[in-house]
């Protein structure tokens, strides 16, 4: 079984810069979750994707914007970068939308913003 | 709105040492899931365990155990006889039912254990 796999493995942008991060999925999964972890502290939630459709997004500005396609497989994108955008960049995938299911991470993106 | 507090930001113990990491949530649901999660340097973060709300059983699984108590929203997590692989952040998080998977998680607890 494939886990949740992530690319690039890092990246460096600079200000005002698009960037596209990328997410596979965990197999049998259909679900996928954005977060962003900033240096020294916790993931916060960006959005999550539910067959394709957004279901939830935490306090991101319009720029984060995402994808999920048909194979459950998905994209963060971020649109004018700023320095602050510089953190680790995680993917998680789940087999539904409960809470109980728990969520499985990749092994992260990681974003510096110059 | 929910929120996890880890109020331990660093802890440093020799090996063989037991550790406790505390946990303190807030939620207005009366169906939530609690996570602790593992982030070695490498970054990726590993799943250790999850309890609902509705089960106040205690575990233990191997070296690790856990203390789920709802009078005092508090999860916290135990290793016993520390190793040097355990060094890592250790998180606690928060998923609610009406919110579905998405987890809410504390700001980390930095765990080095030395030799």
């Amino acid at each position: 079984e494939t886990g949740v796999t992530q690319s690039p493995t890092h990246l460096i942008k600079t200000r005002g810069q698009q960037v596209t991060l990328r997410c596979s999925s965990q197999s049998g999964h259909n679900t996928v979750s954005w977060y962003q972890q900033a240096l020294g502290q916790g993931p916060q939630f960006i959005f999550q994707y539910y067959r394709e459709e957004e279901n939830g997004r935490g306090n991101f500005p319009p720029r984060f914007s995402g994808l999920q396609f048909p194979n459950y497989s998905s994209e963060l994108n971020v649109n004018a970068l700023e320095l602050d955008d510089s953190a680790l960049y995680l993917c998680a995938s789940s087999p539904g939308l409960a809470g109980a299911v728990g969520q499985y991470f990749g092994p992260g993106t990681r974003l510096t913003v110059l | 709105a929910q929120k996890v507090t880890q109020a331990q930001t660093e802890i440093s113990v020799v090996e063989k040492e037991d550790v406790t990491l505390d946990c303190v949530y807030e939620t207005r649901d009366t169906t939530y899931y609690l996570f602790w999660y593992k982030q070695p340097p490498s970054g990726e973060l590993v799943f250790l365990i999850r309890r609902n709300s509705f089960d106040e059983q205690n575990e233990i699984s191997g070296r690790y155990s856990w203390n789920f108590q709802k009078s005092t929203s508090s999860f916290n997590f135990t290793i016993t006889a520390s190793q040097v692989v355990d060094s890592a952040v250790y998180f606690c998080a928060l998923s609610q039912e009406t919110s579905g998977s998405r987890l809410t998680f504390g700001e980390g607890t930095q765990l080095t254990v030395n030799p």
